[in-house]
């Protein structure tokens, strides 16, 4: 299986911050990766897929890059509703595997 | 507006089954397949495997073949995921997730494995 390997685990920040989070994946995944939120006791939301197309809906202060083994979400600037965990995932083998998340946190 | 609803929460023993249900809605049940996810407390989340819902035919991730069915009621748009002989282990959350690209998830049907 793909091991994909998240940091930071945990991120403390301020509103209006720029933050990134990162995903490596133990090989080359073409790009399949998508992004999620995930709310406590909430459905994970899709951010992202495929590297770096926006979901329908979601504020444009969210982005993705990447490509060969490393990729990167992107808030640009936080808001009160953007602490959450996000998580990665890729999807280009089976079993799909996840990142191992990041709580990002209020400082 | 596309929608998984999962059933409730379920409490159970070592050794009984459990049967979750995920309905779907929105869209046209038999054009994604339907897959499910695992989240432990504490721990990350697992890729269990999906189900075609044109075929119904299943695919099973390693680790969870044997005790897990994914099954289908198709003309109620409905995935089930069924465990049998259940272990403390099994209590996690699981999801359902729309599509090979998981655009779209259920709420999480949280499984509590107790004696």
């Amino acid at each position: 299986d793909i091991q994909m390997t998240q940091s930071p685990s945990f991120l403390s920040a301020s509103v209006g911050d720029r933050v990134t989070i990162n995903c490596k994946a133990s090989q080359n995944i073409n790009k399949y990766l998508n992004w999620y939120q995930q709310k406590l006791g909430e459905a994970p939301k899709r951010l992202i897929y495929n590297t770096n197309n926006l979901q329908t809906g979601i504020p444009s202060r969210f982005s993705g890059s990447g490509s060969g083994t490393d990729y990167t979400l992107t808030i640009s600037s936080l808001q009160p509703e953007d602490f959450a965990t996000y998580f990665c995932l890729q999807h280009n083998s089976f079993p799909g595997t996840f990142g191992g998340g990041t709580k990002l946190e209020l400082k | 507006q596309i929608q998984l609803v999962q059933s409730g929460p379920e409490l159970k023993k070592p050794g009984e089954s459990v049967k979750i249900s995920c309905k779907a809605s929105g869209y046209t049940f038999t054009d994604y397949a339907m897959h499910w996810v695992k989240q432990a407390p504490g721990k990350g989340l697992k890729w269990m495997g999906w189900i075609n819902t044109y075929t119904g035919k299943p695919t099973y991730a390693d680790d969870f073949k044997g005790r897990f069915v994914f099954s289908l009621e198709a003309s109620a748009s409905t995935a089930n995921l069924q465990i049998s002989n259940l272990k403390n282990e099994d209590t996690a959350t699981y999801f359902c997730a729309r599509g090979d690209n998981l655009d779209c998830w259920g709420q999480g049907v949280m499984v509590t494995v107790s004696s």
